[in-house]
C-alpha cells in the first residue's frame, strides 16, 4: 500500500522554466492538498480539491496552477518558475474526517 | 495574521522526562485539533487529535490537552524516547476536521539521551 506518491523527489529548475508535480494517491481519498514548507514558516495551503474536478485556492496561491482530472492523481503546476517558489512541496489526502495523508514531499530549487 | 502559534521553535528534553509542546489559536470557530509529527526528509504523520467536545485525548505515550477558554492546546509526551526527536506540528480545522487544516510553525524536539 503506497498510499501518497509525489514525483518527482528533487527538482532543480531555471527561472521562468515550468514544471509539473505529480501527487498520486491509492486509497480513494475525496480530499487532496498541495502545501509548501518555507523554513520557520510551518506548511502553507497552496490549493486543494473536495473530489474529482474540483479545485480551490488555499492560503498562497499565487503563481501556481493545479488540476484535479483524475480522483487518484492531484497535480500542481509551476508555469513560470520564481526563485520564490524555492520550496519543499507537499501532498496530502483524506476522506470524510480522518487525518490528512501525506506524501514524503518534493524538494524544488528554483535559480 | 498567524491563526495557530507555536511560539517555541525548539525544546530539549531528557530522555525518561515528560515533553509538553504547546500551541495557541486564535479563530475561535476552530473545532478540530492535530499534531502531526515530521522526521528530516520525509513527510508530516499524523500523531493524535482531539475534538472540541473534549479536553483530553490519550493514545499510550501521547496525551493532549484543549482549553477551549485560553484558546490553547498542549502535547504531552511522557516518558519522552530518543525516537521522539522531531518536528512536531499543531493544526486546527473548522467543520470538525472537514475543512484545510491552518498549521502552526512547528517546534523542533530534541530528546538526549
Amino acid at each position: 500500500n503506497a498510499g501518497v506518491t509525489q514525483t518527482p523527489k528533487f527538482r532543480v529548475l531555471k527561472t521562468g522554466q515550468s514544471m509539473t508535480l505529480l501527487c498520486a494517491q491509492d486509497m480513494n481519498h475525496e480530499y487532496m492538498y498541495w502545501y509548501r514548507q518555507d523554513p520557520g514558516m510551518g506548511l502553507r495551503l497552496i490549493h486543494y480539491s473536495v473530489g474529482e474536478g474540483t479545485t480551490a485556492k488555499g492560503e498562497v496561491p499565487d503563481g501556481y496552477n493545479v488540476s484535479r482530472l483524475k480522483k487518484q492523481n492531484f497535480l500542481l503546476g509551476l508555469e513560470s518558475a520564481a526563485p520564490s517558489q524555492t520550496s519543499v512541496y507537499f501532498c496530502a489526502s483524506t476522506q470524510g474526517y480522518q487525518p490528512q495523508h501525506f506524501g514524503d514531499g518534493t524538494r524544488l530549487s528554483i535559480l | 495574521d498567524q491563526q495557530v502559534k507555536q511560539n517555541s521553535p525548539s525544546l530539549s528534553v531528557q530522555e525518561g522526562r515528560i515533553s509538553i509542546l504547546n500551541c495557541d489559536y486564535t479563530n475561535s470557530m476552530f473545532d478540530y485539533f492535530l499534531w502531526y509529527k515530521k522526521y528530516p526528509a520525509e513527510g508530516p504523520t499524523f500523531l493524535i487529535s482531539i475534538s472540541s467536545i473534549k479536553d483530553k485525548n490519550e493514545d499510550g505515550r501521547f496525551t493532549v490537552f484543549l482549553n477551549k477558554s485560553a484558546k490553547h492546546l498542549s502535547l504531552h509526551i511522557v516518558p519522552s524516547q530518543p525516537g521522539d526527536s522531531a518536528v512536531y506540528f499543531c493544526a486546527a480545522s473548522r467543520n470538525s476536521g472537514n475543512t484545510p487544516l491552518v498549521f502552526g510553525k512547528g517546534t523542533r524536539l530534541s530528546v538526549i539521551a
